[in-house]
């Protein structure tokens, strides 16, 4: 089955202490990209990745790092989260960066 | 700065209604118009991609349509059903990477 696989689902974390969301996907896609929801907001863009070893930021980078070294993962990392990050983060993955997103089931964070 | 925008906000309508919400984008440097349904915790799933000037795409009792020049789109759904219920989300890739989404439009429909 074609998907977009997100871990964890659900994650409290405290201030400063360094995490890793995992987002895997099983379409050999060329792009994968990170979102966050905040409410009235919309998904706005943190990263993206146009290929392995190929990232960039998109609209709201700050306090997030990626890496793409294999071309089916794409790790969100926060090396020192903030309250100001929790938030409903979802990973997606498409053919191409203009084409139909497929994506992950989302990641609720809550940082205290 | 790019602003996808969307209108209305939220929308209540009964069941067996016709109802139709707006996306407006930059209309320079157009790659595609994304249209993405997202039921509550779901993950948004694709609707219409669309690519074309005067693009009209149909799945069902909902459809789209894509005026380029102008910078907007509709969406469509005939005959509301309350399994319609979910915020509707366009998206416009800005130099064909930076995705943006819009804020939604959250339609309910009532029995």
């Amino acid at each position: 089955e074609a998907q977009v696989t997100q871990n964890p689902r659900y994650l409290i974390t405290v201030t400063g202490k360094k995490l890793t969301v995992t987002c895997s996907q099983n379409m050999n896609h060329e792009y994968m990209s990170w979102y966050r929801q905040d409410p009235g907001l919309g998904l706005r863009q943190i990263y993206y990745s146009m290929n392995v070893e190929v990232t960039d930021k998109g609209d709201v980078p700050e306090g997030y790092k990626v890496s793409r070294k294999e071309k089916r993962n794409f790790p969100l990392i926060l090396e020192s989260p903030s309250p100001n990050q929790t938030s409903l983060y979802f990973c997606a993955s498409s053919l191409e960066g203009f084409t139909e997103a497929f994506f992950g089931q989302g990641t609720r964070l809550t940082v205290v | 700065i790019l602003n996808v925008e969307q209108s209305p906000q939220s929308l209540h309508v009964q069941e067996g209604d016709s109802t139709n919400f707006t996306c407006s984008f930059p209309s320079s440097n157009f790659y595609a118009l994304h249209w993405y349904r997202w039921e509550t915790a779901k993950s948004p799933e694709a609707l219409f991609v669309m690519t074309l000037n005067g693009d009209e795409k149909k799945k069902g009792r909902i459809s789209a349509t894509l005026n380029t020049k102008e910078g907007y789109s509709y969406l469509y759904i005939k005959g509301s059903q309350p399994e319609d219920s979910a915020t509707y989300l366009c998206a416009f890739p800005y130099n064909n990477n930076d995705m943006r989404f819009g804020a939604g439009t959250r339609l309910t429909v009532k029995p």
